[in-house]
């Protein structure tokens, strides 16, 4: 149980298109879904935090314009990278908790995106 | 200072050789405490998850919490090499955002 999965798992883009991904928790409705990205040797950095049918709450220094989040459902959030820059590439990594599991965060296995 | 604090490694181990990771932290607010598991270019992976202070095993895998000395450990026994990975800790506090403060992870290597 608690699987999260994610799409696309790797996509290469040109510069200054949109690239979206989507989070789906498979087997549990998810209280909360977060949305990391994570350069390599390095540790998860959180972007945001967003509940079902709420605006997302991001960390300082995420630009919201550029991350677009929306959490259409309990089990369905994506990420929207809007005007991609080279920069901008990085692997994203969502992750979803469940209040019935104790709130711990379940990870999806993350995209990889190349922006060229 | 990281509220945080691993050693990113890289740790090399031969095949069956038990294996210590450790996290120290600084907020004495922390009540919940986990491992995960990364391979590259995947998910993290929840391991293990302890509350508060203790030990907690499972197979091979033993988490440890000495909130006293704010100190956490992973214990790896008869390690594999499938167990090469990045192992990150988490901590939270209780209630709030339920948002854990990660580690930067320690990568493992275990060699035949």
């Amino acid at each position: 149980g608690a699987v999260v999965s994610q799409h696309p798992s790797w996509v290469i883009c040109k510069s200054g298109t949109s690239v979206k991904i989507e989070c789906r928790s498979l087997d549990f409705q998810a209280t909360t879904m977060f949305w990391y990205r994570q350069f390599p040797k390095q540790s998860l950095m959180l972007m945001a935090t967003s509940n079902e049918g709420s605006k997302a709450t991001y960390e300082q220094g995420v630009e919201k314009d550029k991350f677009l989040i929306n959490h259409a459902s309990l089990t369905l959030s994506t990420l929207t990278v809007t005007s991609a820059h080279p920069e901008d590439s990085s692997f994203y990594i969502c992750s979803a908790n469940d209040r019935d599991r104790g709130y711990e965060q379940y990870f999806g296995p993350g995209t990889r995106l190349t922006v060229t | 200072q990281k509220e945080v604090e691993q050693d990113p490694g890289p740790l090399s181990v031969p095949e069956g050789a038990i294996v210590s990771l450790n996290c120290t932290y600084s907020n004495s607010a922390f009540q919940y405490f986990m491992w995960y598991r990364q391979y590259s270019r995947k998910g993290p992976e929840l391991l293990m998850y302890t509350y508060s202070s203790g030990n907690k095993e499972d197979g091979r895998f033993t988490a440890q919490v000495d909130k006293s000395s704010k100190y956490i450990s992973l214990f790896i026994r008869d390690s594999q090499p499938s167990d090469s990975a990045t192992y990150l800790c988490a901590m939270r506090n209780s209630g709030g955002s339920y948002i854990p403060t990660f580690g930067r992870g320690t990568s493992l290597i275990v060699h035949p």
